[in-house]
C-alpha cells in the first residue's frame, strides 16, 4: 500500500480482556516496529522485527504483551489480561531495512490505534 | 542509557517568524537522528533524517543540524505559517543491531495568524 496502515483506529475494551492490534507495513519493507505513546509523551519502543523474527523485544513491558509477524509482512500486537495502564496509542512503523544508507533507515509511521481500557 | 530531551515543551510565535527547536541526547553513539511532525490525534510524519556522519539536512523551509559530539540537534523553520502548528519530535537511533528509536517528549508549536 501507499503507507503504513493500522486497524482498528480505536479500540475500547474492559479490564482483563484480550486485544489484538494489526499493522500493515509499506509493501517491501522488511523492518517493522511497534511503539506505544502515552498522552503528552514521545513514543516508547516496544519491539522490532526484521523479516519474520523479533530482533529486539526489549521494550515489551511484561509477558502480557506479545507480537508476531508470521509471513514477514503484516504484524499483530497481542495484549492479554489488559490493564487500565495499557491505555495508550499504539504506533507501528516500517523501514526498508537496516543498511547503512539513509533510504533504508527512515522509519514511516502509521496513524496508530488508540486503546482504551475501562 | 540514552535520554532525549526537547526544549521548549511548547512554543507560540506569530506567523512569519523564523524559529529553532532544540533536541539534546546524552549518548553520542547514535546511528542517525530523525525529526518528525505529529498533528493532534494522528501518527508521525517523517520530516528529516540526518546520518551520524552528516552535519545537516534541508527540506524546503526546514533545516536540521546535528552536532554529535555535543549531543545536540536543532530544527530550524523559516517563515513559519499557521499550517506548521503541530508537535515536533526528535528521535535518535541507537547503535547496535536494532532499529529502536529513542524519542524526546516533543515541542508543541503554535503559529498564530
Amino acid at each position: 500500500g501507499a503507507g503504513v496502515s493500522q486497524t482498528p483506529s480505536n479500540k475500547v475494551t474492559e479490564k482483563g480482556k484480550y486485544v489484538e492490534l494489526r499493522c500493515d507495513p509499506i509493501s517491501g519493507h522488511t523492518a517493522l516496529y511497534w511503539y506505544r505513546q502515552s498522552l503528552g509523551q514521545g513514543p516508547e519502543f516496544l519491539i522490532y522485527f526484521q523479516g519474520t523474527g523479533a530482533a529486539d523485544d526489549s521494550g515489551l513491558p511484561n509477558d502480557r504483551f506479545f507480537a508476531v509477524r508470521p509471513e514477514g509482512s503484516v504484524s499483530t500486537l497481542k495484549i492479554q489480561r489488559t490493564e487500565r495502564g495499557d491505555s495508550a496509542v499504539y504506533l507501528c512503523a516500517s523501514s526498508q531495512g537496516l543498511a547503512g544508507d539513509r533510504l533504508y533507515n527512515e522509519q514511516f509511521f502509521g496513524p496508530g490505534t488508540r486503546l482504551t481500557v475501562l | 542509557k540514552q535520554e532525549v530531551t526537547q526544549i521548549p515543551a511548547a512554543l507560540s510565535v506569530p506567523e512569519g517568524e523564523n524559529l529553532v527547536l532544540n533536541c539534546s541526547f546524552t549518548d553520542s553513539a547514535i546511528y542517525n537522528l530523525q525529526w518528525f511532525r505529529q498533528d493532534p490525534g494522528k501518527g508521525l510524519t517523517s520530516l528529516l533524517l540526518i546520518q551520524s556522519s552528516q552535519r545537516e539536512q534541508t527540506s524546503g523551509r526546514l533545516n536540521a543540524s546535528l552536532d554529535k559530539s555535543s549531543g545536540r540537534s536543532t530544527l530550524y523553520i523559516a517563515a513559519s505559517q499557521p499550517g506548521d502548528s503541530a508537535t515536533y519530535l526528535c528521535a535518535v537511533r541507537v547503535r547496535g543491531n536494532t532499529g529502536k528509536l529513542i524519542f524526546g517528549q516533543g515541542t508543541t508549536l503554535q503559529v498564530k495568524p
